[in-house]
């Protein structure tokens, strides 16, 4: 069974403070997904990685995929609290449909 | 185009009794996911649709619940009997596939309890 393990799981930090969060498997992806979910919507897209070693930058986001494509990283520069939120990683599978394995969250809190 | 749409976006339900949730996804998209969430934790996929034709279902699906999506446009998700495990955010999304790397489109979600 593939599964993903995100760390922290939780996260309050000040604004200006730079974050990392972690999603980490023992399986192999054949891509990796960012999502950031708001209190009562669903998750909403923020990059999809799909090469070992490959960095994507959004803004203040980078996101990283791992060399043999186990595990991903996401950092936040300078947090505002607009980010304030849910973040998942998720997983997708060789099938090239979106059946994707998601981690199980890290809520971050930004505080003004 | 308005995006994902389900309905409704809640429902408070005794135990025992049936219910049914309906999405409305993007107009040109032919995939339709559902997924589960409960609190602290990231979706779970329960199934999927390409049109009409359900073409997986997860392990998760027990035999108290059924998708449908008959002219390949909206989706029905109904339990029966539901049980207080139920309890949970039901999403559903949508994608275009044929696209390298598919992109999903989530729903609001419906949120359940079952009391």
């Amino acid at each position: 069974t593939q599964l993903l393990e995100q760390s922290p799981q939780f996260l309050s930090i000040q604004e200006g403070e730079n974050l990392t969060v972690y999603c980490n498997s023992s399986s192999v992806f054949s891509s990796l997904q960012w999502y950031r979910q708001e209190p009562g919507e669903g998750p909403v897209l923020l990059v999809t990685v799909v090469t070992g070693g490959e960095v994507k930058k959004l803004k203040r986001l980078t996101f990283q995929f791992g060399d043999a494509r186990k595990d991903s990283s996401l950092h936040i520069t300078a947090a505002q609290p607009g980010d304030t939120g849910l973040y998942l990683c998720a997983g997708g599978g060789s099938s090239n449909t979106g059946k994707l394995i998601f981690g199980q969250g890290t809520t971050l809190q930004v505080k003004p | 185009d308005t995006g994902v749409s389900q309905d409704p976006r809640h429902k408070i339900t005794k135990r025992g009794q049936n219910v049914t949730f309906r999405c409305d996804p993007i107009s040109e998209h032919n995939r339709l996911y559902w997924y589960r969430q409960t609190l602290g934790q990231g979706p779970e996929f329960l199934t999927y649709f390409q049109n009409e034709a359900q073409l997986e279902k997860s392990r998760l699906l027990s035999d108290r619940f059924s998708a449908e999506r008959p002219k390949g446009s909206f989706s029905t998700l109904e339990i029966q009997r539901t049980e207080q495990g139920d309890s949970a955010m039901y999403l559903c999304a949508s994608s275009l596939s044929g696209r390298y790397n598919e992109k999903l489109f989530f729903g609001s979600g419906t949120q359940l309890s079952v009391l």
